[in-house]
């Protein structure tokens, strides 16, 4: 089974500029979950979809953050102006249905995508 | 205060040791607890997951939830180095949404 893909890996820009990341789910996966990972710490749920619905994005900084899940798959995460702040580590997850925990609802994490902004 | 709070280590143990790893919470709304293991440069991957308070064993790793003191512990026994990566709490208030993340500890096993 393949797991949960995203790109870039790596990116760098310089601050006011704008970044898209991308992600593909599992196949199948209902939820799709947008986490930011700033070194040292947690990562930090950012938004959550269930199909082409948002369940929570309550911690999305919705003045310079946006996201969209295509069709109920691919999503992308954008950042528009970018900020120093805004370096991290983006992680998409997936889960089957919604990701508690329990067997066959598992979170499964991508490689992440590695922000630095200059 | 942080929601969720762990010390950050690092924690170096020799191979074949028994490992505690903690963490406290604030909000005692939480219900849902969970353990990640995330290594460098790798995306977290859950290793266990307990509802409300008691104990959990799964292998060389056991999970505690103690509620009334607002603690989670998991346990590694027997640990290998392979076993070196960073370890993540996790809870949430509702089935299967609003995670909340703690800062994580950083584990090396010594061979």
């Amino acid at each position: 089974e393949a797991g949960v893909a995203q790109s870039p890996r790596y990116k760098i820009i310089e601050k006011r500029q704008s970044v898209a990341f991308w992600c593909n789910p599992i196949s199948g996966h209902a939820t799709l979950y947008w986490y930011q990972q700033i070194l040292g710490q947690g990562p930090k749920l950012l938004i959550q979809f269930q199909n082409n619905g948002v369940v929570d994005d309550s911690q999305l900084p919705k003045d310079r953050f946006s996201a969209e899940r295509l069709k109920g798959v691919d999503s992308t995460l954008k950042i528009q102006p970018a900020k120093l702040e805004d370096s991290a580590v983006y992680l998409c997850a997936s889960s089957l249905v919604t990701g508690a925990g329990t067997q066959g609802e598992t979170q499964y994490f991508g490689p992440g995508t590695r922000l630095l902004v200059l | 205060q942080k929601e969720v709070e762990q010390d950050p280590g690092p924690l170096s143990v020799p191979e074949g040791a028994i490992v505690s790893l903690n963490c406290t919470y604030s909000n005692s709304a939480f219900q849902y607890f969970m353990w990640y293991r995330q290594y460098s440069r790798k995306g977290p991957e859950l290793l266990m997951y307990t509802y409300s308070s008691g104990n959990k064993e799964d292998g060389r790793f056991t999970a505690q939830v103690d509620k009334s003191s607002k603690y989670i512990s998991l346990f590694i026994r027997d640990s290998q180095p392979s076993d070196s990566a960073t370890y993540l709490c996790a809870m949430s208030y509702y089935y299967g949404q609003n995670f909340v993340f703690g800062p994580g500890t950083r584990l090396s096993v010594l061979p």
